[in-house]
């Protein structure tokens, strides 16, 4: 089983409609983020999760609410989206050491790509 | 000014070529350093982390100057499968993204 799990792989939704992206994590690690990836732009860090506790939201409108249940699992919960929402959304998973240094970066996920009609 | 930047790209390169990708960051408190890969429509995937004594995997070395907040990736004697976007990573609490730099190696 791969370290990093995310499902769908492919979504499309309407503007009015309510989803919601899944991953999980195989690796023991202590955090998670979510990811957009639009085309022609850097990686978008939206929100981290340590420990189960958010510790950071990127200015993230609240059409798109995340969860994250135990340190297996997370979940980007999206309602009432907008086209210029359609990306690659990745989750990925790191363990933290000490001063919050990474030796090994991130695992991530293959993504959902997400279209948004 | 951008947190992290990276050659724009497109590189063409054939078999065998010698290839080196630049990146500059921002942020002079950031702590680790790293090269992903990405390929099409794929996830990005860690091809390695960057140490300030330089390091090296096989064809691909890694520097970083932290005076001047540079980092490069140096790839020899590429392959088809070298094929990819190489991504500059640099972590200050969370990682920070470049761009990327797409690389096409033909035969």
């Amino acid at each position: 089983e791969t370290g990093v799990t995310q499902t769908p792989r492919h979504l499309v939704m309407g503007m009015t409609n309510k989803k919601s992206l899944k991953c999980e994590q195989h690796l023991g690690h202590n955090a998670m983020y979510w990811y957009k990836q639009s085309a022609k732009k850097p990686l978008e860090l939206m929100f981290v999760y340590s420990l189960e506790e958010r510790v950071e939201n990127n200015s993230v409108p609240s059409r798109f609410s995340p969860e994250c249940p135990n340190s297996s699992h997370l979940f980007l919960h999206l309602h009432t989206l907008q086209p210029e929402d359609s990306a690659l959304y990745l989750c990925a998973s790191s363990q933290e050491r000490g001063a919050g240094r990474l030796d090994y970066g991130y695992t991530f996920g293959s993504g959902t790509r997400l279209t948004v009609v | 000014r951008k947190e992290v930047e990276q050659d724009p790209g497109p590189f063409n390169v054939p078999e065998g070529a010698t290839v080196a990708f630049n990146c500059t960051y921002s942020n002079s408190a950031s702590q680790s350093f790293f090269w992903y890969r990405q390929d099409c429509r794929k996830e990005p995937k860690l091809l390695m982390s960057v140490y300030s004594s330089g390091n090296e995997d096989g064809r691909f070395t890694a520097q970083l100057n932290r005076a001047s907040q540079y980092i490069s990736l140096l790839i020899r004697d590429s392959k088809l499968s070298d094929s990819a976007t190489y991504l500059c990573v640099v972590q200050a609490g969370t990682l920070t993204f470049g761009k990327g730099t797409m690389l096409l190696v033909s035969p």
